[in-house]
Parts: C-alpha cells; sequence; structure tokens
C-alpha cells in the first residue's frame, strides 16, 4: 500500500533552517510527483513546491522562491525539503503529498510534520 | 498567486444538500481542468474527494460531485451526513508547474 511517512516534530529558532523528510513506499517512486504543502495553526492550505523524483526537477510558490529547496534521492525513495532563514510566520504542519498523475489530484498524504519556530 | 476564493463557512441538515463555491481567475480555474477539491478533519491529513473538476477517486461517496463554470468551481455535497462535517478546500493548477489552494470553507452539519 501506498504509504508516505514524514520526519518528527522539530522546533527551532529564528534564522535557523529546518530539513524534512519525506520516504515513500508502495508505489513506483519515480513515476509520480511530491508536494509540499503547509498549514499554519488554524489556517488554510498553502502549496509550496513540487518534485518529480524522475529528474530532480522543482517547482516552487513565487513566495518561497528563493528560501526552499526540495530535493529526492532515489536509492532510499525520499524527498526532502529545505527551508531557510525561518521566522515565527514558518511554524505549521508541513505535508509531503503524491500526486495522482493528473496535475495535482494528490491522492495521498504523508502525516505531517510540526515545525516550530520560536525563540 | 493569489489564493483561491471560498466561502467562510456553509452548512445544512443532514439529508440536506450544501454547495462551496472556489472562485479563481482565467489564469488558474478559468484555463485548466485541474481542480481538486479536498477534505480536511481535525487533526487529519486532508484526503482528495474531487479530482479534475469532476472525478471522484475509488472510495468517495457519489453524494460528492464537482463542476467548474468559467473562473469559478463547485462542490456539492447531497444526503449530507454528519461525518461530512469537515473543512473543505479547492486547489487548481495555475500553469508553470504551481498550485494555488482556496481559502477553506468550514460545513457545519447542523
Amino acid at each position: 500500500q501506498v504509504q508516505l511517512v514524514q520526519s518528527g516534530t522539530e522546533m527551532k529558532k529564528p534564522g535557523a533552517s529546518v530539513k524534512l523528510s519525506c520516504k515513500a513506499s508502495g508505489y513506483t517512486f519515480t513515476s509520480f510527483y511530491i508536494h509540499w504543502v503547509r498549514q499554519a495553526p488554524g489556517q488554510g492550505l498553502e502549496w509550496m513546491a513540487q518534485i518529480n523524483p524522475r529528474d530532480n526537477e522543482a517547482n516552487y510558490a513565487q513566495k518561497f522562491q528563493g528560501r526552499v529547496t526540495v530535493t529526492r534521492d532515489t536509492s532510499t525513495s525520499t524527498i526532502y525539503m529545505d527551508v531557510i532563514s525561518l521566522t515565527s510566520e514558518d511554524t505549521a504542519i508541513y505535508y509531503c503529498a503524491k500526486d495522482g498523475g493528473n496535475y495535482g489530484d494528490s491522492d495521498y498524504w504523508g502525516q505531517g510534520t510540526l515545525v516550530t519556530v520560536s525563540s | 498567486q493569489s489564493a483561491l476564493t471560498q466561502p467562510t463557512s456553509a452548512s445544512g441538515s443532514p439529508g440536506q444538500s450544501v454547495t462551496i463555491s472556489c472562485t479563481g481567475t482565467s489564469s488558474d480555474i478559468g484555463r485548466y481542468n485541474y481542480v481538486s477539491w479536498y477534505q480536511q478533519h481535525p487533526g487529519n491529513a486532508p484526503k482528495l474527494v474531487i479530482s479534475e473538476v469532476t472525478k471522484r477517486p475509488s472510495g468517495v461517496p457519489d453524494r460528492f460531485s464537482g463542476s467548474k463554470s468559467g473562473n469559478t468551481a463547485s462542490l456539492a455535497v447531497s444526503g449530507l451526513q454528519a461525518e461530512d462535517e469537515a473543512d473543505y478546500y479547492c486547489s487548481s493548477y495555475a500553469g508553470r508547474g504551481n498550485y494555488v489552494f482556496g481559502t477553506g470553507t468550514k460545513v457545519t452539519v447542523l
């Protein structure tokens, strides 16, 4: 069965960086895009980026260009997202989600990783 | 890219229907037939209920249906049940590998 297992809770200070991971299993890793979506406390969903695991090409929401980098490791079927220069506004649950193959129909989601940024 | 606009809340009694709108622009919803809808219960990850404007993934009840007209997409839930009470989000492809979510709608079953 398809599973996306994300790394654990993170607590960071303002200005720090964080690297999140998302390990995929149960399907052909290189066949489907992976998205990163975040949700601040009590707020809505926000699309951040996607990556094509086949060629490592990523696209980013303009808001996150230059501050977020998404990469993949095909040997472990794992997607990584680095976020630098953290502020309190980055406090959120970060989800990875598998694209279903039809432009944004995310059919499987990770359990989410809570990132708290506080001094 | 601005978030798609959804009503903050919607409600209906059990057995009734509710429709949620999602308004974008000619650069996203108006241009592409790649609108998805997600249901999110508190504390859980979102769940896909509609893809490509009208398609229901396997396992999603046929009480859920999607449509689109111009720059606005809609999700209809008929025969409301208690378990339908949740937050609902639309999303659309916006070109050049980018996507945008809606602001979210809280559906209450009265």
